[in-house]
């Protein structure tokens, strides 16, 4: 049964630590998306990657997210330094191939304290 | 910044009555589709409309879009509990069809 997994699923963490969340999409999908969903601004887009390039990071705080595809099964997003502001939950979706649907990991729930 | 925007925000309806989302977008786009979440869920897809299609059906779900009112509605019939969630669309922009972009989303509680 393919999914994307994302690890950790809870990261609590204090202001000012560097933060990395992963995810395994689903095998031979070329397009990889992250996004951060909060009750004020909803599902925002931070990143995606095509055939492992980035296409668009413009909906992140370039400071201090970076997001890399360092091969085909593997997407990292990394805060560094984190803020109580980027409390949240981070999604990481994948899909095959422009007009076909996105399937989403679990999520990572985020708390910087 | 978000594309779409979902009418209502919130609606409430009893068992076995059908309940309808309206979705609106901005700007062109190559495709819609609908995900729903359960709560601290991740989404999942429901359906996807291309275009230049008008109609689209999968069990008790019916999408509809229309490209000139840049619209798009999301019908389920004969609610059941289990359809209790919230309902997202989502738009590919013509301008970059990689990308997709969710609405803000309706909670859809059915009543027993």
């Amino acid at each position: 049964d393919a999914r994307v997994t994302q690890t950790p699923r809870d990261k609590v963490t204090e202001m000012g630590q560097e933060v990395t969340m992963r995810c395994q999409p689903i095998l031979g999908h070329n397009t990889v998306f992250w996004y951060r969903q909060t009750m004020m601004q909803g599902l925002e887009l931070l990143a995606y990657f095509r055939n492992r390039a980035p296409l668009d990071d413009s909906g992140m705080p370039k400071d201090r997210f970076s997001a890399e595809m360092p091969d085909a099964t593997l997407a990292t997003l990394k805060i560094q330094p984190s803020e109580p502001r980027d409390s949240a939950v981070y999604f990481c979706a994948s899909r095959a191939d422009m007009n076909t649907e996105a399937f989403f990991g679990q999520g990572t729930r985020l708390t910087v304290v | 910044s978000q594309q779409g925007e979902e009418d209502p925000q919130a609606l409430s309806i009893q068992e076995g009555e059908n309940a309808t989302m309206n979705c609106s977008y901005k700007t062109s786009i190559n495709n819609l589709q609908w995900y729903r979440q359960n709560s601290g869920r991740g989404l999942v897809h429901l359906i996807l409309i291309r275009s230049n299609e008008r109609e689209k059906h999968s069990g008790r779900l019916r999408v509809t879009l229309d490209t000139s009112k840049k619209s798009s509605s999301l019908l389920i019939t004969a609610s059941r509990a289990a359809d209790t969630a919230s309902y997202f669309c989502a738009t590919a922009p013509g301008s970059s069809a990689s990308k997709i972009i969710f609405g803000s989303g309706t909670r859809l509680s059915i009543r027993p």
